[in-house]
């Protein structure tokens, strides 16, 4: 099976810099996806690592680290629309399916 | 930008009814996935489905629940006597072929409430 942890909740201030870091334990390791998730709505697609480093897409950068199995989503210059849930998820074994972790609340104060 | 429809996005039903939970997928999509969410939890897997039959399931799909592509857009759940734990979000994907790369593309969900 799969663990994923992530932490519960966190707090940062609009402009600032915040890092959501993401462990597992897996077999047969596919990549990993981070989806963030409004209240109420669909998660919808941030970033996918496959390879160990650094993916960056604007505003959002996310690293892999498999020998540890670790990961974290980086968020710069934060606006308060960055408010949500940030979902960690494993891709693994041969098919599509996805195993999300329970997420991190952030919450972006002015 | 393409989307996937679900519809309603908020059935209340009765425990003991059965539901239908419709989705659109994109149309040239070939792969087609079932997830929820229960209040405040996680996003669980339910089942994914290929080429007309069922590719992967989860525990919690038990005799209770089915899908079906019944023509060539719609993509639907169906939980036959609905229990009060049904009660979540449910959400529809669909993937062109791997889902590696660009992730799922989620419909809004149908939030159900069991009674």
């Amino acid at each position: 099976g799969q663990n994923i942890d992530q932490p519960t909740e966190m707090t940062a201030t609009e402009g600032a810099i915040v890092q959501i870091n993401c462990t597992y334990q897996t077999s047969g390791f596919n990549g990993l996806f981070w989806y963030q998730q409004h209240a109420g709505e669909a998660p919808t697609f941030l970033s996918y690592n496959v390879l160990d480093g650094l993916e960056e897409k604007g505003r959002f950068s996310s690293f892999l680290s498999r020998s540890k199995g670790y990961s974290y989503l980086l968020l710069k210059e934060l606006q308060m629309k960055d408010s949500a849930s940030y979902l960690c998820a494993l891709l693994t074994g041969g098919g599509n399916k996805l195993t999300f972790g329970t997420g991190t609340q952030l919450k972006v104060e002015l | 930008e393409p989307e996937v429809t679900q519809t309603p996005s908020h059935q209340v039903t009765q425990m003991g009814q059965e539901v239908i939970l419709r989705c659109v997928p994109i149309s040239n999509h070939l792969y087609f996935y079932w997830y929820r969410q229960i209040l405040g939890q996680k996003v669980e897997f339910l089942v994914s489905f290929y080429n007309n039959e069922i590719s992967e399931k989860s525990e919690i799909f038990d005799d209770q629940f089915s899908v079906e592509r019944p023509d060539g857009s719609n993509f639907t759940l169906k939980i036959r006597s609905t229990k009060l734990e049904d009660s979540a979000m449910y959400f529809c994907a669909s993937t062109l072929v791997t889902v590696a790369n660009y992730g799922y593309t989620f419909g809004s969900g149908t939030r159900l409430t069991v009674v």
